[in-house]
């Protein structure tokens, strides 16, 4: 692994369903974020986590959840999928954030809910 | 409520310079960042500006005006792998950052 890696890449899913959308990085980022990008709307924060152990709401958190039970793994649970939550998600680390170092990002999943 | 504005589309010729604006009203600055996505590809890092300025890396420069709240962009030598999407981004007083909805840059030759 070098850097972030997501999982699934892409996915059709079911509404109602439940799923989660993996992301693990190996930098040892304490920071990490879950981001959703939609045409037009540009990238919107669901859910970040800055250390290890503590997790917070992002701008469009309603219908997902996150854990961030170690410093590598930052999954995004949806607990019963909604055609609206269709959209490309990126996973996000960063070491210092306020030191100025950018985020790197994951890959993205693509998710349509049908 | 925190606001970045950025022209939604721009086109530009191949070896050219093209100037990509950002204007920004945020809750608190700590710094202004661009990104590069190219189609189908996550964001990657271009540039950071915490003050005021001009900031040259390459054929890229990014400006910041933090009283005007601007930024831009500079691209020289316009080659055809910059057709891409260009994001500004903020960075607010929580140290999260707040995004544009990007610029799609056309490059024709």
């Amino acid at each position: 692994i070098a850097g972030i890696t997501q999982a699934p890449t892409s996915q059709i899913l079911a509404a109602g369903r439940r799923m989660t959308l993996r992301c693990t990085q190996d930098m040892r980022h304490n920071a990490m974020y879950w981001y959703r990008q939609d045409l037009g709307l540009g990238l919107r924060l669901i859910h970040y986590s800055n250390t290890a152990g503590t997790t917070g709401k992002g701008e469009v958190p309603d219908g997902y959840s996150v854990s961030r039970a170690n410093t590598d793994d930052f999954p995004l649970t949806l607990a019963s999928a909604v055609p609206s939550q269709t959209s490309v998600y990126f996973c996000a680390s960063s070491d210092s954030p306020e030191r100025g170092y950018g985020y790197t990002f994951g890959s993205g999943t693509r998710l349509t809910v049908v | 409520g925190q606001n970045i504005d950025q022209p939604t589309e721009m086109t530009a010729t191949e070896g050219a310079i093209v100037q990509i604006n950002c204007t920004y009203q945020t809750s608190g600055f700590n710094g202004l960042f661009w990104y590069q996505q190219h189609a189908g590809e996550a964001p990657t890092f271009l540039s950071y500006n915490v003050l005021d300025g001009l900031e040259e890396k390459g054929r890229f420069s990014s400006f910041l005006s933090r009283s005007k709240g601007y930024s831009y962009l500079l691209l020289k030598e316009l080659q055809m792998k910059d057709s891409a999407s260009y994001l500004c981004a903020v960075m607010d007083s929580n140290y999260q950052l707040i995004w544009g909805a990007g610029t799609k840059l056309i490059i024709k030759p």
